[in-house]
């Protein structure tokens, strides 16, 4: 089973409008956590926002939200008013421990990613 | 600068052929990682560095590749005798420490092309 899910391989939205870009996640891990990222054409990847499993609050940084539903093991990211330059690829990303993912580190697993285009 | 760095950005090369790709993580930053981006399998976990120490060398996908890292700073992930399977955008990152709440950043990637 995958871990992250990002269901929307692609989306548009209005320049100045919000969007939302869905992730849901699978973890047995308590502690885990939640990144977002924002991968433009140019390749670079750039961390936009992280929640905690323990966090009670969602999230924010500047235009960016997230929308951390636990119960539903649902992050998802919310852009407020749109630019041009927000059209890229965003990765939803999850770091379990190790104990429960198995792995030897806290490495992150990541989605498929959507990719978000701007429309002026 | 500031953020990650790596070298080359694009390397191209023939198939067979042993190629190093370069990390240099922020300063200060013990917790280094590899990943590899392919259009098929998306991004992938390869490598973990903590120190100098790898203690978590799970995503390497073959005896093939290798890496390294001296002095708690740079390091070298090597392909030897390389495949097509292999062409892929190798990313590295890098964070303060190898914690649950800590981001990793990322550098602009090395673009690998197998002919």
């Amino acid at each position: 089973a995958q871990k992250i899910t990002q269901t929307q391989p692609g989306m548009f939205v209005q320049e100045k409008e919000a969007v939302t870009l869905d992730c849901t996640y699978d973890t047995s891990d308590p502690s885990y956590g939640l990144f977002w990222y924002k991968q433009p054409s140019s390749g670079e990847m750039i961390f936009l926002i992280y929640q905690g499993s323990y966090d009670q609050q969602n999230a924010t940084e500047g235009r960016y939200s997230l929308n951390f539903q636990k119960a539903r093991k649902s992050a998802n990211l919310v852009i407020s008013a749109s630019q041009l330059g927000d059209s890229a690829m965003y990765f939803c990303a999850m770091r379990e421990s190790p104990a429960y993912s198995g792995a030897g580190s806290y490495q992150l697993t990541f989605g498929k990613g959507t990719k978000l285009s701007v429309i002026p | 600068g500031a953020g990650v760095s790596q070298s080359p950005s694009n390397k191209v090369t023939e198939k067979g052929k042993d190629v190093e790709l370069r990390c240099d993580p922020i300063s200060g930053h013990t917790a280094l990682y590899w990943y590899r981006q392919s259009l098929g399998q998306g991004l992938e976990f390869l490598i973990y560095f903590q120190g100098n120490s790898a203690p978590d060398k799970s995503g390497l996908p073959s005896d093939r590749f290798s890496a390294e890292r001296t002095g708690g700073s740079v390091s070298t992930l090597t392909i030897q005798r390389t495949q097509q399977e292999d062409s892929a955008v190798y990313l590295c990152a890098s964070s303060l420490k190898g914690g649950n709440n800590q981001p990793q950043h990322f550098g602009d990637g090395t673009r690998l092309s197998i002919l």
